[in-house]
């Protein structure tokens, strides 16, 4: 059974930093892109960040660039978002999710339960 | 970037109903759409991809339609699991990924 299980949100000043993980299981973690997908209280998804399988392919919504910072460690399956110079509008929901593979190449396949970010003096 | 927008922002209906949600793209994004369903303090679950395409565990009663600019995701008979927020996702042109803002499907 394919699992995303985030941890390390919490409470942070504005321009304060954060950083939070993902493990995964149930799946070859090395053989999959990732990604981080956002939700502010009460709004819709966005997506925030792309890593490619073997860490050659990053990408960054621009709402993030400069600030935030996509790694992976596939030897311990594990996904990472280090977050600095945080502002008030990053409080949301953080979602580990898996890119999908082959035909559904793009959508996200598989999403973590999420850790929340809260951005607050 | 590709701007998804969804209507209706809220939709009511009754067990059993057909139900008809629409996206639309400001470009084209071919057929690499997807449908996404978020319930309450839950993570959204991947419910079809590649515009008509079943994730796997998704009831055949959701259908999805559409290229270019405009996709439809269909409900054949609406159940009481089904209640929730729907979102399309376009995969053509990135980065970024862009969703709609949703659709939440209540009962009426």
């Amino acid at each position: 059974e394919v699992q995303l299980v985030e941890s390390g949100g919490g409470l942070v000043q504005p321009g304060g930093s954060l950083r939070f993980s993902c493990a995964a299981s149930g799946f070859t973690f090395s053989d999959y892109g990732m990604n981080w997908v956002r939700q502010a209280p009460g709004k819709g998804l966005e997506w925030i960040s792309y890593i490619s399988s073997s860490r050659t392919t990053i990408h960054y919504a621009d709402s993030v660039k400069g600030r935030f910072t996509i790694s992976r460690d596939n030897a311990n399956n594990s996904l990472y978002l280090q977050m600095t110079s945080l502002r008030v509008e990053d409080t949301a929901v953080y979602y580990c999710v898996r890119g999908a593979r082959g035909y559904s190449y793009g959508s996200f396949d598989y999403w973590g339960q999420g850790t929340l970010v809260t951005v607050s003096s | 970037e590709t701007v998804m927008t969804q209507s209706p922002a809220t939709l009511s209906v009754s067990p059993g109903e057909r139900v008809t949600l629409s996206c639309r793209a400001s470009q084209s994004v071919s057929r690499n759409l997807a449908w996404y369903q978020q319930k309450p303090g839950q993570a959204p679950r991947l419910l079809i991809y590649t515009t008509s395409i079943r994730a796997t565990g998704t009831p055949a009663r959701f259908s999805g339609s559409g290229s270019g600019t405009e996709f439809t995701l269909t409900i054949s008979s609406l159940q009481s699991e089904d209640f929730g927020v729907y979102y399309c996702q376009q995969y053509n042109d990135w980065p970024p990924k862009t969703f709609g803002q949703g659709t939440k499907v209540e009962i009426k």
